[in-house]
């Protein structure tokens, strides 16, 4: 079955502290990936993808297509970083999204 | 602009009983998703909705349905409720038939439904 898988539920970084959240896909196709975020008691919203090669709020995300990933990297964490954090993808030929299950991001004052 | 918004917030139904959730679009889009987020389970895509018809459905039972209006506003209907069927419902909208894979979706807040 075709899959995101996000490792962690929770994870905890101090204030200043480089950040990773990890993003696995199962797909022998040619996704489209997505990192979606929702903070604290605001409504689930685009962050970024994969297509624009953005950074928004200081993260990044490379497609890597060999270790089939799609990680979420930001230098120097912010408090207001903190938030649920989700992979996205969506397949060749479907226009819905695939989400993983979701990393909580916790940045440590 | 009014975002995606959806009603009730919040309902309380017994194991059987018949629930109807509601999603108004933001202004513009045609395309309404549904999606189930159940403790633990992540979000799980229900149903998709384009110009009035129901262009995809996920691996859900009968018994979840729904439609689309002329307004592009959409129901998602669930029959027979079972306890699992508690969970948080988003509803998301994006403008055009290349759907979520080529367009920006926004999500609605949501209806928390518990099964009693």
């Amino acid at each position: 079955a075709q899959r995101v898988t996000q490792p962690e539920k929770l994870l905890s970084v101090f204030k200043g502290a480089p950040v990773e959240l990890k993003c696995n896909y199962s797909y022998s196709g040619s996704p489209e990936l997505f990192w979606y975020v929702q903070y604290s008691r605001q409504r689930l919203q685009l962050l970024l993808r994969h297509i624009s090669r953005e950074s928004i709020k200081g993260f990044t995300a490379d497609l890597n297509k060999g270790e089939t990933s799609f990680h979420l990297k930001k230098p120097f964490a912010q408090e207001e970083d903190s938030a649920m954090y989700y992979c996205a993808y969506s397949g060749a030929g479907s226009y819905q999204l695939t989400f993983g299950k979701g990393t909580k991001l916790s940045v440590i004052p | 602009e009014a975002g995606v918004t959806q009603s009730p917030t919040h309902l309380i139904k017994t194991r059987g009983q018949q629930v109807t959730l509601r999603c108004s679009p933001i202004s513009g889009h045609t395309s309404v998703y549904w999606y189930q987020q159940a403790l633990g389970l992540g979000l799980q895509f229900l149903l998709w909705y384009d110009e009035g018809e129901e262009r995809n459905r996920g691996n859900f039972p009968p018994r979840f349905s729904g439609r689309q209006f002329p307004n592009y506003s959409s129901e998602l209907n669930v029959n027979a409720l079972e306890l699992e069927d508690s969970a948080l419902y988003l509803c998301a909208s994006s403008s055009a038939r290349g759907g979520m894979r080529n367009t920006e979706a926004f999500f609605g807040q949501g209806t928390r439904l518990t099964v009693v």
